[in-house]
């Protein structure tokens, strides 16, 4: 069956620093694959999509990678600062059929002062 | 203001007391969906739609019934309330192009409790 792994641990990153959070998958083909962001009690916000014809994506101080080869991607955020701490889900999607969109647990992120 | 909401915010019942929350999107999306959120388990999908009259089950339907007979809402119908329904409920929407499912805009969420 399809499976998404994102680190079930929080990961805790001193500001400034870059923070890199990972989503493995398998048994997927992921045509391509989202990244959100989501705060406690909120909803998931939007962050970035790369599609697997790409192989590094940015979004001012993020960058996703998408290496279809390993069935990962990496999610980076540069200079990171304590209003970067949430969870960041990740959601591969196989596109162009009738499926629904499935999300990791996510990773929470918290960047220390 | 683009933007998905969800009615009830918060929402306490009995079990087996009929109920719905409602979900309505003023971005023309075509593809609308609901989402549950337990902690340890993160979110799963439990209904979703390609378009009017479009329905499908996602990865936890049981207990669920939704219908979409307008393009702007998608109601979440809960027949016979348990408690293991209890939980943090999401509504979402995109567009649904050539490629499938784009960005998905969240609603609020509705957080359930189920006595």
């Amino acid at each position: 069956s399809q499976k998404i792994e994102q680190n079930s641990e929080a990961l805790n990153i001193q500001e400034g620093k870059t923070a890199t959070l990972t989503c493995n998958y398998t048994n997927y083909s992921p045509a391509y694959l989202q990244w959100y962001r989501q705060d406690p009690g909120r909803g998931p916000v939007f962050l970035l999509l790369i599609r697997e014809n790409e192989k590094e994506k940015r979004k001012e101080r993020l960058k996703v990678t998408f290496d279809t080869t390993l069935k990962q991607s990496l999610f980076h955020i540069t200079a990171s600062q304590p209003a970067d701490s949430a969870t960041y889900l990740c959601a591969p999607y196989s596109g162009g059929g009738a499926d629904g969109l499935t999300f990791g647990k996510g990773t929470h992120l918290i960047i220390q002062p | 203001e683009a933007q998905v909401t969800q009615n009830p915010r918060y929402l306490i019942t009995v079990t087996g007391k009929k109920l719905t929350v409602t979900c309505s999107q003023n971005m023309n999306h075509e593809y609308m969906s609901w989402y549950r959120q337990d902690p340890g388990l993160g979110l799963r999908q439990i209904y979703y739609s390609m378009n009017v009259e479009v329905t499908d089950k996602g990865d936890v339907p049981e207990g669920y019934k939704v219908s979409r007979k307008e393009k702007r809402n998608f109601p979440l119908i809960l027949e016979s309330p348990s408690p293991n329904q209890t939980s943090l409920y999401f509504c979402a929407s995109s567009f649904f192009g050539t490629s499938g499912i784009y960005e998905q805009y969240f609603g609020p969420g509705t957080r359930l409790t189920v006595t």
